[in-house]
């Protein structure tokens, strides 16, 4: 089985520039997570997705982070614009409700940005 | 709300002796809790989770976990540790609820040096 895929895997921008993060979940898997991972610290959940619906979303910056799964598969992460503190690992996770409460998430590798 | 305390940042050992990493929650409601296991560069590989009945847990690369309700705790161990078990550890718990989401702890780094 194929696990959750990102891309790219390292991004270097500006400050106040514009970028995206792909993600692609396990096939079949309706659950899907973006994670921010500052260094030192462990994953803060940005938004959970069911299908292409937003289960929650209340830690994500707003003015600035957007997200969307629009054919309930795949996933975008954008930040714009970015700012120096969003340094970080973006990881994308996804898990199956098939299996009730006892659900795993599977985690992508991530995709580390560096603003400069 | 749920929290997650890893009491420990960083762990030194020498290779083959015996580690413990300690995690405390905090929780109003019952939870599952797991132990994921980060290498550089790469994502979280889960080791082991608890979810109900015997409260020591196995995993994998001969880690295991203690769940002890009464000191919210789920301390993660092994017996004799290996220079490839140097990594970043998370102890995470979630609401028994389907399709609810992992809350970590901020992670131990265990340094394994011969």
């Amino acid at each position: 089985e194929a696990g959750v895929a990102q891309s790219p895997r390292y991004k270097i921008i500006e400050k106040r520039q514009s970028v995206a993060f792909w993600c692609n979940p396990i096939s079949g898997h309706a659950t899907l997570y973006w994670y921010q991972q500052i260094l030192g610290q462990g994953p803060k959940l940005l938004i959970q997705f069911q299908n292409n619906g937003v289960v929650d979303d209340s830690q994500l910056p707003k003015d600035r982070f957007s997200a969307e799964r629009l054919k309930g598969v795949d996933s975008t992460l954008k930040i714009q614009p970015a700012k120096l503190e969003d340094s970080a690992v973006y990881l994308c996770a996804s898990s199956s409700t098939r299996q009730g409460p006892n659900t795993e998430a599977f985690f992508g590798q991530g995709t580390r940005l560096t603003v400069v | 709300a749920q929290s997650v305390t890893q009491l420990d940042s960083q762990v030194p050992v020498f290779e083959e002796a015996p580690v413990e990493l300690r995690c405390n929650y905090s929780s109003s409601v019952s939870v599952y809790l797991f132990w994921y296991v980060q290498y550089p560069n790469q994502g979280l590989q889960l080791l082991l989770k608890y979810l109900s009945g015997s409260t020591l847990v196995k995993g994998i690369n001969g880690f295991e976990a203690e769940f002890n309700k009464s000191q919210t705790s789920f301390h993660l161990r092994k017996p004799s540790v290996h220079i490839s078990d140097t990594a970043e550890y998370f102890c995470a718990v979630r609401v028994n609820q389907a399709g609810t989401a992992l809350i970590f702890g901020k992670g131990t780094t265990l340094s394994v040096s011969s």
